[in-house]
């Protein structure tokens, strides 16, 4: 069964610091993978999104990695504002290009940013 | 998120009524979808329509039913509401070339 697991569920962190999150899938075959921001009330936006063949890819101070030997991807977010505070969400695309075929959700992991 | 448009924003049901959320994009995108998200859940598929005129199943369909009026709007229905279908339900949309844009969410509470 495809999954797409995040960890941590939850963490709080002080304005200005950095911190990483998680994320482990067993999709196949692997299209792509994709983080999310999710403010509170709103629908998810998205940050990055990397193909196979990428390791890492930058948005800002939102930087993901991939591991596509390992399935693990993490995304680092530098310099932390209180703009920060949200879920953020990995999703992995699997499939082809067709619509019957998309994307697995992570749970999430929901940030808050104190000043 | 510009492009989607979900109505209503909130609604509160009881037990066995029916409704319809709406969903409408104007970014001539041909694929749509309707997603739930509950609490320390990822979103689930209910409902697809990968462009005009099809409609497909995702993976919790059971107590939905869908419609792709046009290329531009999408409809969910309940026919009965259950306590279970609690959730926030969001719509989505992609075209080939794009990534997927969300709608805003509906939050739906059936007492």
């Amino acid at each position: 069964k495809n999954q797409v697991e995040q960890s941590p569920q939850s963490l709080i962190i002080l304005e200005g610091k950095n911190c990483t999150l998680q994320c482990n899938y067993t999709v196949s075959p692997f299209s792509n993978l994709r983080w999310y921001k999710q403010d509170t009330g709103r629908g998810p936006v998205s940050l990055t999104i990397m193909t196979f063949s990428e390791n890492t890819k930058s948005n800002g101070r939102y930087t993901a990695t991939l591991d596509a030997d390992t399935k693990q991807s993490s995304l680092h977010i530098t310099a932390s504002q209180l703009s920060d505070s949200a879920s953020y969400i990995c999703v992995v695309s699997y499939g082809g290009g067709n619509a019957g075929n998309m994307l697995t959700f992570g749970g999430g992991t929901r940030l808050m940013v104190k000043p | 998120n510009a492009g989607v448009t979900q109505n209503p924003k909130f609604q509160v049901l009881k037990t066995g009524q029916s409704m319809t959320l709406q969903c409408a994009q104007d970014m001539n995108h041909n694929s749509m979808y309707w997603y739930r998200q509950d609490p320390g859940m990822g979103l689930r598929l209910i409902y697809y329509s990968a462009s005009e005129g099809t409609t497909d199943k995702g993976e919790v369909p059971n107590g939905y039913n869908v419609s792709r009026l046009n290329k531009r709007e999408f409809s969910l229905r309940l026919e009965s509401a259950a306590p279970s279908q609690t959730s926030v339900y969001f719509c989505a949309i992609t075209g080939w070339g794009y990534g997927y844009t969300f709608g805003s969410g509906t939050r739906l509470t059936v007492v």
